[in-house]
């Protein structure tokens, strides 16, 4: 199993509250992601990242932000919590090897966030 | 843009019985495809993948074959079991991009 890590696993906040989310790998792996997981919505690209202090926004990017400051942790800040924030966050890593289409995904365990 | 459709589910199955997900795909370039495994209260894990047309993707005895004249990679299992119950993913990545794009997901239910 790719050592993905991401704390914390629940949280439960009140609405304005700022959250932050923590993704760990020790795979030594380029690219990292996070996505939200909602019923009906699949699996949705909030923000990426393609090497220390290089990020991108996704589909869903409004209300978070994001820091790489180190190749092995992903940071996913909600600076001001809202109802529908309420979510399982997916942290994700891939290698980012030259073309990148064969590149597989692992997934850490989640973060189950509620604000309310 | 990419996108990936996959049929809506729930599927529910008897055990032994044989499995099909369709998922269909568009894309400009000459993606990979792949299918994810979501079990209850777990990460996305790899199941299958293939690279290039007519490529067969497999592994623990699921199978999905890429191709690209119906732009489909629909997942099969000829024998499904209770411990396969889970939501299923398809999904692409193209080839230069950073992203990979899913489908919604289709839960299968697998009853003893």
């Amino acid at each position: 199993d790719a050592g993905i890590t991401q704390s914390p696993r629940h949280k439960v906040t009140e609405t304005g509250t700022p959250v932050t989310l923590r993704c760990h790998q020790t795979e030594n792996h380029r690219y990292m992601y996070w996505y939200r997981q909602d019923p009906g919505h699949g699996l949705r690209l909030i923000h990426y990242s393609y090497g220390v202090k290089d990020t991108d926004k996704g589909e869903v990017s409004d209300g978070y932000s994001v820091s790489r400051s180190k190749t092995e942790d992903f940071l996913l800040t909600l600076e001001s919590a809202t109802s529908s924030q309420t979510s399982v966050y997916f942290c994700a890593i891939s290698e980012g090897r030259m073309g990148g289409a064969q590149d597989t995904q692992y997934f850490g365990p989640g973060t189950r966030l509620t604000v309310l | 843009g990419d996108s990936v459709t996959q049929m809506e589910g729930p599927v529910t199955l008897s055990e032994e019985a044989f499995l099909t997900i369709n998922c269909t795909y568009t894309a400009t370039g000459y993606p990979s495809l792949f299918w994810y495994v979501q079990y209850p209260g777990e990460g996305l894990q790899l199941l299958l993948k293939a690279t290039k047309a007519d490529d067969k993707g497999s592994n623990k005895g699921f199978e999905a074959t890429y191709r690209k004249e119906t732009t489909s990679f629909h997942l099969e299992k000829g024998s499904v079991q209770v411990s396969d119950s889970a939501v299923y993913f398809c999904a692409l990545k193209d080839t230069g991009g950073f992203k990979t794009i899913f489908g919604a997901g289709t839960r299968l239910f697998v009853k003893a």
